[in-house]
C-alpha cells in the first residue's frame, strides 16, 4: 500500500527557517513527481511546489518562489521542503502528495492520488 | 492563473438526497479537473480525476461531468460518511489551482 508521511512541522518565528520531510513507501518513488500542498487554518488548498521524479525539475507557486526549496533523495525515498524567510501567511498544514498521471490518446491528466496526514507549520512571534 | 469558483459554498442535505456541486473555471479546461473529499482533521482524498474517471475504491454513487467551463460532482444518494468538504482542482495549466471548497452538511 502506498503511503507518504510528513514530519518537521513546528512553531517558528517570522524570518526563520524550517525543513519538512516526507517519507514515501509502497511505490516506486523515483518514477513519480512529488508535491507539497498547504492549507491555512480553516481555508482551502494551495499547491506550493513540485519536483519531477526523473530529472528533478522543480516548480514553485509565486507565493513561495525564492524562499522555499523542494528537493528529493531517491535513495531514501524522501521528499523535502526547505522553507526560509518564513512569514505569518505561511502558517498552514503542509501535505506531501504523490502526483499521478493518466494518459488518454494525446492528453495527459495529472492528479494527487496519495496524501500524507500533514504537518503543521506555525509562523508567529 | 486559472481561477476555480465552486458553488454552493455550503449546502444542507439529508441521507439519500442527490447532491450536485459545481466548479466553474475562468477559462476552458476541458476534462482537466479533479475532485477531492476532505473530512475534518484528515487529508484530502481523491474521488474523481480527468473530469469523470472514478478513483479505485471510491463508491459508484460519486460521478463527475464536464460541460464547457463548468464541471459537476454528483453524489447520487448521500450517505452519512459523505458529509465533508469537497474541492475541485484543475490540471490544465500550472500552477495547479483549487476551488474554495463546498461544505456538505446535515
Amino acid at each position: 500500500e502506498m503511503q507518504v508521511l510528513e514530519s518537521g512541522g513546528d512553531l517558528v518565528q517570522p524570518g526563520g527557517s524550517l525543513r519538512l520531510s516526507c517519507a514515501a513507501s509502497g511505490f516506486t518513488f523515483n518514477s513519480h513527481t512529488m508535491c507539497w500542498v498547504r492549507q491555512a487554518p480553516g481555508k482551502g488548498l494551495e499547491w506550493v511546489s513540485s519536483i519531477s521524479g526523473s530529472d528533478e525539475t522543480t516548480y514553485y507557486a509565486d507565493s513561495v518562489r525564492g524562499r522555499f526549496t523542494i528537493s528529493r533523495d531517491n535513495s531514501k525515498n524522501t521528499l523535502y521542503l526547505q522553507m526560509d524567510g518564513l512569514r505569518a501567511e505561511d502558517t498552514a498544514i503542509y501535505y506531501c502528495a504523490r502526483e499521478a498521471t493518466y494518459q488518454l490518446l494525446s492528453a495527459t491528466f495529472y492528479y494527487f492520488d496519495s496524501w500524507g496526514q500533514g504537518t503543521l507549520v506555525t509562523v508567529s512571534s | 492563473d486559472i481561477q476555480l469558483t465552486q458553488s454552493p459554498a455550503s449546502l444542507s442535505a439529508s441521507v439519500g438526497d442527490r447532491v450536485t456541486i459545481t466548479c466553474r473555471a475562468s477559462q476552458t479546461i476541458n476534462a482537466y479537473l479533479n475532485w477531492y473529499q476532505q473530512k475534518p482533521g484528515k487529508a484530502p482524498k481523491l474521488l474523481i480525476y480527468a473530469g469523470s474517471s472514478l478513483q479505485r475504491g471510491v463508491p459508484f454513487r460519486f460521478s463527475g461531468s464536464i460541460s464547457g467551463t463548468e464541471c459537476t460532482l454528483t453524489i447520487s444518494s448521500l450517505q452519512p460518511e459523505d458529509f465533508a468538504v469537497y474541492f475541485c482542482q484543475q490540471c490544465h495549466t500550472t500552477p495547479w489551482t483549487f476551488g474554495q471548497g463546498t461544505k456538505v452538511e446535515i
